[in-house]
């Protein structure tokens, strides 16, 4: 079946502690992006990939890290986690990059950081 | 800069009615735009999407449109049933240094009452 997939679904953690989310997707798709969701700003770009070791910053890519260093992953890195990264987190992928594609999503990461 | 914005934020109809839901956009210059269900806890899913050359799409019961010259596109859902609660979201997409760009409206939730 094809699919993105996220992991954790949920996470607690505290102020500081690095973490990584997950996320993977198994239809050969060379576009990659991670958004975050919250209430009342909609889906907002954090980072994008158009390939493997190809990144960019999206609209809001302050305290986030990412990596492309195989086609299928593109996991999100929180060095040092703060209250203000609480929210929703998706992970999306489509065929192209230049030519507007179908996007698809994983089921998302609810993030609260203490 | 790419504004989504989605009319109205919420929306409750009874079973059966027929429904429009409303985006719109400032930027023109887009590649196509795509309609998103998003269920409670769960991630976006595709139900349709209209290349920046067509006016229209059709699955099932829905029925999108797109007037680019406007900057507005419409969701049509005929027949309304309660499993088509959700939050549905428009997002337009447009090339930006080569690759897809993709703005998100904020949303409009749904209710269809038994």
């Amino acid at each position: 079946e094809a699919q993105v997939t996220q992991n954790p679904r949920y996470l607690i953690t505290v102020t500081g502690k690095k973490l990584t989310v997950t996320c993977s997707q198994n239809m050969n798709h060379e576009y990659m992006s991670w958004y975050r969701q919250d209430p009342g700003l909609g889906l907002r770009q954090i980072y994008y990939s158009m390939n493997v070791e190809v990144t960019d910053k999206g609209d809001v890519p302050e305290g986030y890290k990412v990596s492309r260093k195989e086609k299928r992953n593109f996991p999100l890195i929180l060095e040092s986690p703060s209250p203000n990264q609480t929210s929703l987190y998706f992970c999306a992928s489509s065929l192209g990059t230049y030519t507007g594609e179908k996007l698809f999503f994983g089921s998302g990461t609810q993030l609260s950081v203490l | 800069k790419q504004e989504v914005t989605q009319i109205p934020a919420a929306l409750s109809v009874p079973e059966g009615e027929n429904l429009v839901l409303n985006c719109s956009f400032t930027d023109s210059a887009i590649y196509n735009l795509q309609w998103f269900r998003q269920d409670p806890g769960k991630g976006l899913t595709s139900l349709l999407l209209i290349q920046s050359s067509q006016r229209e799409q059709t699955s099932g019961r829905l029925n999108a449109s797109l007037d680019k010259s406007s900057g507005r596109s419409t969701l049509y859902i005929a027949a309304s049933q309660p499993g088509d609660s959700a939050t549905y979201l428009c997002a337009v997409s447009r090339g930006s240094g080569g690759y897809q760009k993709v703005t998100f409206g904020t949303g409009t939730k749904l209710q269809v009452i038994p």
